[in-house]
């Protein structure tokens, strides 16, 4: 499967836990965006990088959310002492230039937070 | 106000429908428009991008309209496989670089036998 891959699919957590998601986006793709989803709302931007620079982040991102993207391929996004209200999907998507920067999503990380 | 407002739907259809959905967004700097698709606890995929002069893909026809602010999808022939919620989304370009998407509730579609 070429596509862009995420992991976990699935995290259930205890408040307070920090929990690290990764994304790996279609090859060669230098853009990675990553969304939330909540349940009845369309998806949120969070952050997205081009390589490994992070350009936008959005005022979602609170201090206790971090995205990496060190090496300009993989990235994770990492949540520290997590609360109830970080329950959500998260989605990962990339994009190329020569594709019009279509944007491609992952499957999506699935997290809950008791 | 929202960027991208959608009516949430449902819209519960028979099979062989017509079914139209309409989308507005706030922000006149918006440079391009897409409908995705998002089947249940999926991840959304792109149905098709849509173009000032209007554009089809089989059974789909989209339309945008950027005097009033809309866009529009619609669905001929509808199928028990169209069954899903639509999502409007629009970019806003800026300082020359590519934007992040910008997404509506989405409108949930049901189509029965």
């Amino acid at each position: 499967d070429t596509g862009v891959s995420q992991d976990p699919r699935h995290k259930i957590t205890k408040r307070g836990q920090n929990v690290t998601f990764r994304c790996d986006p279609i090859s060669e793709h230098n853009r990675l965006y990553w969304y939330r989803q909540t349940l009845g709302q369309g998806p949120e931007f969070l952050t997205y990088f081009q390589n490994e620079a992070q350009l936008e982040k959005s005022r979602l991102l609170s201090d206790r959310f971090s995205a990496e993207r060190p090496k300009g391929s993989f990235s994770t996004l990492e949540i520290q002492r997590t609360e109830q209200g970080d329950s959500a999907m998260y989605l990962c998507a990339s994009s190329l230039k020569a594709e019009g920067w279509t944007q491609y999503f992952g499957p999506g990380t699935r997290l809950l937070v008791l | 106000r929202k960027e991208v407002e959608q009516d949430p739907g449902p819209f519960n259809v028979p099979e062989g429908a017509t079914v139209a959905f309409n989308c507005t967004y706030s922000n006149s700097a918006s440079q391009s428009f897409f409908w995705y698709r998002q089947d249940c606890r999926k991840e959304p995929k792109l149905l098709m991008s849509v173009y000032s002069s209007g554009n089809e893909d089989g059974r789909f026809t989209a339309q945008l309209n950027r005097a009033s602010q809309y866009i529009s999808l619609l669905i001929r022939d509808s199928k028990l496989s169209d069954s899903a919620t639509y999502l409007c989304v629009v970019i806003v370009l800026y300082g020359g670089s590519q934007g992040n998407l910008i997404f509506g509730k989405g409108t949930k579609l049901s189509v029965k036998p």
